[in-house]
């Protein structure tokens, strides 16, 4: 299969700061990306999804302007996470997708520990 | 109602059993069937993508779907402890966005 590169895989920061996850379709050309959320246990929550060069469309509930993306390149996209916060913790893991096609391929995620 | 429903489990088998995982969908407007695998704090791993109704196999892997009662399954045959992961179901529409399932933790016992 195609292959996502998520990075970093595991960041902590201080509670107030901003953390950027980089996610880049190594092999393919990536129309999509998507940006999930998860809890431990619990299963993915979609909190965006980003076509190249347009703004990404947040689902209900996710603040646009705590977590900015930003799909510049058909082979990267970054989620940055703004003004961090305790209650942010969590994995946060990328999709991307080429053209038409409806399969997806994920990053290996990142753990974001706020302290 | 969500629109993937799946038990999240936990399930528990002798290795070498035959593992069953199921889904059920609301919306017929999905056409596009996935399975992923997700070991703990890794991003998910498809192993299994479907279009139309019926059975798809890859080596020890059978997915199976049937529209008519919105109804997706994954079956693992001689299970093995490295198959011992948390198992997605995934939908989606042509070019639409991907609706997943809970998940269901499997663990396969030596």
């Amino acid at each position: 299969g195609a292959v996502v590169s998520q990075h970093p895989s595991r960041v902590i920061c201080k509670s107030g700061t901003s953390v950027k996850i980089e996610c880049r379709s190594l092999d393919f050309q990536a129309t999509t990306m998507f940006w999930y959320r998860q809890f431990p246990k619990q299963s993915l929550m979609l909190m965006a999804t980003s076509n190249e060069g347009s703004k990404a469309t947040y689902e209900q509930g996710v603040e646009k302007d705590k977590f900015l993306i930003n799909h510049a390149s058909l082979t990267l996209s970054t989620l940055t996470v703004t003004s961090a916060h305790p209650e942010d913790s969590s994995f946060y893991i990328c999709s991307a997708r080429s053209g038409g096609d409806t399969e997806a391929f994920f990053g290996q995620g990142t753990r974001l520990t706020v302290v | 109602q969500k629109e993937v429903e799946q038990d999240p489990g936990p399930l528990s088998v002798p290795e070498g059993a035959i593992v069953s995982l199921n889904c059920t969908y609301s919306n017929s407007a999905f056409q596009y069937f996935m399975w992923y695998r997700q070991y703990s704090r890794k991003g998910p791993e498809l192993l299994m993508y479907t279009y139309s109704s019926g059975n798809k196999e890859d080596g020890r892997f059978t997915a199976q779907v049937d529209k008519s009662s919105k109804y997706i399954s994954l079956f693992i045959r001689d299970s093995q402890p490295s198959d011992s992961a948390t198992y997605l179901c995934a939908t989606s529409r042509v070019g639409g966005d991907m609706r997943f399932g809970a998940g269901t933790r499997l663990t396969v016992k030596p």
